[in-house]
């Protein structure tokens, strides 16, 4: 089993749709952070988090410590959010990064 | 500022050889972080590098090394070269330790191992 497990693997959605990306890790860990990445490679930091919410745009991140649980919303999809959304943690006794394998989100218009 | 830089972008090399990426982290950054992405495997943590001293190495063999500069530039190295080594070799940087601070990425090196 992996320590970082994210789902659903690919998800499709009509634009204008709230969509939702879950990640659980299995491991202690000093943060929390989701990635995008498009085709061709490039990698954006989305948001870092350890505790709480945090919102930027139509994105929504939210962690729960206790449930060692992450979601990543994303609010009136388009077409331009189609990528690889990834979670990662940041161990917290190794402090290296374990990456779960994404999720592949295809948003049609 | 300008973002992270990895050079080169784009590389073909043969089993057995040995191949040095090279990455220009943000301006003031002190963090370099390298990461392998293979189809198989996904994002894996290489090593890290802070201030100039490898401070933590993901479990990838002593073929994998790297090092940083005083300008905070890091090079990785991949000696004796095999097929499974292909994959697109990320860097990405920051002001703390990768971990508890947010990463910018470069564009990647990716290797093609023949």
């Amino acid at each position: 089993k992996n320590e970082v497990e994210q789902s659903p693997q690919n998800l499709t959605a009509q634009e204008g749709e709230f969509i939702t990306i879950n990640c659980s890790y299995s491991v202690g860990i000093s943060a929390l952070h989701w990635l995008q990445q498009h085709p061709g490679g490039g990698i954006v930091s989305l948001f870092m988090l350890s505790s709480g919410k945090k919102k930027h745009g139509r994105l929504i991140a939210t962690i729960n410590i206790q449930e060692k649980h992450s979601s990543l919303h994303i609010t009136a999809s388009h077409p331009r959010d189609s990528a690889v959304y990834i979670c990662a943690g940041g161990h917290v006794n190794n402090n290296d990064m374990r990456f779960g394998a994404g999720t592949r989100l295809t948003v049609k218009p | 500022k300008a973002g992270v830089t990895q050079t080169p972008r784009y590389l073909i090399k043969t089993r057995g050889q040995q191949v040095t990426l090279s990455c220009s982290p943000i301006s003031g950054h002190r963090s370099v972080s390298w990461y392998q992405q293979t189809p198989g495997q996904g994002l894996q943590f290489l090593f890290e590098y802070f201030s100039e001293t490898q401070r933590n190495k993901g479990n990838f063999p002593g073929r994998f090394s790297g090092r940083q500069f005083s300008n905070s530039r890091s090079e990785m190295n991949v000696s004796t070269l095999e097929l499974g080594d292909s994959a697109l070799y990320l860097c990405a940087s920051s002001l703390q330790r990768g971990t508890t601070d947010t990463q910018y990425f470069g564009p990647g090196t990716r290797l093609t191992v023949l």
